[in-house]
């Protein structure tokens, strides 16, 4: 039940095009969906977040788009560029209290942009 | 401001020899987890301290892994022997009141 499972595994694709990475939860009782990126010999940073709350959230060239009763959230990137080519994993836990950083992980997606 | 600093950024060892990982958190930061990243998986929570104790270590493999944060700042990450499933990268974060923030991790190579 603590699962969150990540597809696609890779993706490529062509500068200014699209990225679409999609995940799956199945605890219900996670409340706060971050992407992280991380690129090689780096530790995750994070990317954007959201709370269930909401169906979507934008941050420049990022969105999350969150659909609560599907129990699935994806991350799209617009006009992608080559500087994006890394590894995105989406992530999962309940926001209450210290409990931010109990994530759980998705497999990772390894994004590759090419010029 | 400083980030999540970790030692050693790489260790080679051989099998049933101990190692040791340390990590130093943001300051201020009163959480500090300890992560395990295989090779081209997520990574997985091994322990989280609120100060200098472990609230959440059900993940951790007692039988050869400890972990310690005296005075609930700096925190050290042991295992004792080490095997070659070991190999991976361990990572460190802490955070305040929200999200962590992830240190660029020890990797552990086991031979």
């Amino acid at each position: 039940q603590q699962q969150v499972k990540q597809s696609p595994q890779s993706l490529i694709v062509q500068k200014g095009g699209i990225s679409i990475i999609n995940c799956a939860y199945e605890n219900t009782a996670f409340d706060y969906f971050p992407w992280y990126q991380q690129f090689p010999g780096k530790g995750p940073a994070l990317l954007i977040a959201i709370r269930p709350d909401v169906s979507e959230k934008k941050e420049g060239r990022f969105t999350i788009s969150f659909n609560k009763s599907a129990k699935q959230f994806s991350l799209h990137i617009m006009d992608s560029q080559p500087g994006d080519s890394a590894t995105y994993f989406c992530a999962a836990s309940t926001a209450g209290g210290t409990s931010y950083g109990k994530l759980t992980f998705g497999q990772g997606t390894i994004l590759t942009v090419h010029p | 401001e400083a980030g999540v600093v970790q030692s050693p950024r790489y260790k080679i060892i051989e099998k049933k020899q101990p190692v040791a990982f340390w990590c130093n958190p943001i300051s201020g930061h009163n959480t500090l987890y300890w992560y395990r990243q295989n090779l081209g998986q997520g990574p997985e929570l091994l322990i989280r301290y609120e100060n200098e104790e472990a609230v959440d270590d059900s993940q951790l493999p007692k039988d050869r892994f400890s972990a310690e944060r005296l005075k609930g700042v700096d925190s050290t990450l042991k295992i004792q022997p080490a095997e070659l499933g070991d190999s991976a990268v361990y990572l460190c974060a802490s955070s305040g009141n929200g999200r962590p923030y992830f240190g660029p991790g020890t990797r552990l190579l086991v031979l």
